[in-house]
């Protein structure tokens, strides 16, 4: 089985320009997350998808941060304009379903470094 | 809120079993106890997740105390490719996201 697809895997840009990051979750998977995580720090949730629906994006910064998840299987995820706190490893995980008893697995992550 | 109390490092010698353990003393009946590991430059792993019963599978075993208020990861044959940061974390069953705090870094050595 394949696992969690991200690309890029290293971005580096200055500060103020744009960036997306793209994922394609494991096949049947209906649930998506984006964590962003800081170095030292662990995983924390930017956003869920359920299908092709936002479940929660309590946590995402959305004057600089959008995501979307066209046709409930690829998802990208944007920065606009970035900041200097932007700096961070961005993770796509996905799940089966949303339950507690449903691992997320997740992918290797796209390692955003902002000049 | 820190729902789990881990040691921040320890280590463990190739070949022997490693036994990770998490307190987890404010843990409710429906919630879950999973453990995930993250390999430098890697994503998290999820390794095994359990509610009450001690569980096994190909990776690892979780042995959890009948009062659920702590658990006990176990990697019966450590590796230095078992090198790594274990999260453990407790999941409430109407909570989707997971919450990592520091974890314990485990250092495998030959």
């Amino acid at each position: 089985e394949a696992g969690v697809a991200q690309s890029p895997r290293y971005k580096i840009i200055e500060k103020r320009q744009s960036v997306a990051f793209w994922c394609n979750p494991i096949s049947g998977h209906a649930t998506l997350y984006w964590y962003q995580q800081i170095l030292g720090q662990g995983p924390k949730l930017l956003i869920q998808f359920q299908n092709n629906g936002v479940v929660d994006d309590s946590q995402l910064p959305k004057d600089r941060f959008s995501a979307e998840r066209l046709k409930g299987v690829d998802s990208t995820l944007k920065i606009q304009p970035a900041k200097l706190e932007d700096s961070a490893v961005y993770l796509c995980a996905s799940s089966a379903g949303t339950g507690a008893n449903q691992p997320q697995h997740f992918g290797d992550g796209t390692r955003l470094s902002i000049l | 809120d820190a729902k789990t109390t881990q040691p921040p490092s320890m280590d463990c010698a190739e070949g022997r079993a490693a036994n990770l353990p998490c307190n987890h003393s404010t843990i409710s009946g429906n919630e879950y106890v999973y453990w995930y590991r993250q390999i430098h430059s890697q994503g998290p792993q999820y390794i095994i997740h359990g509610l009450k019963n001690n569980e096994t599978n190909e990776m690892a075993s979780l042995i959890i105390t009948e009062d659920r208020k702590s658990s006990t990861l176990i990697l019966p044959h450590a590796t230095l490719r078992d090198t790594a940061v274990y999260y453990c974390i407790v999941r409430p069953h109407n909570d989707y996201k997971l919450s990592f705090g520091a974890g314990t870094t485990v250092t495998v050595r030959a």
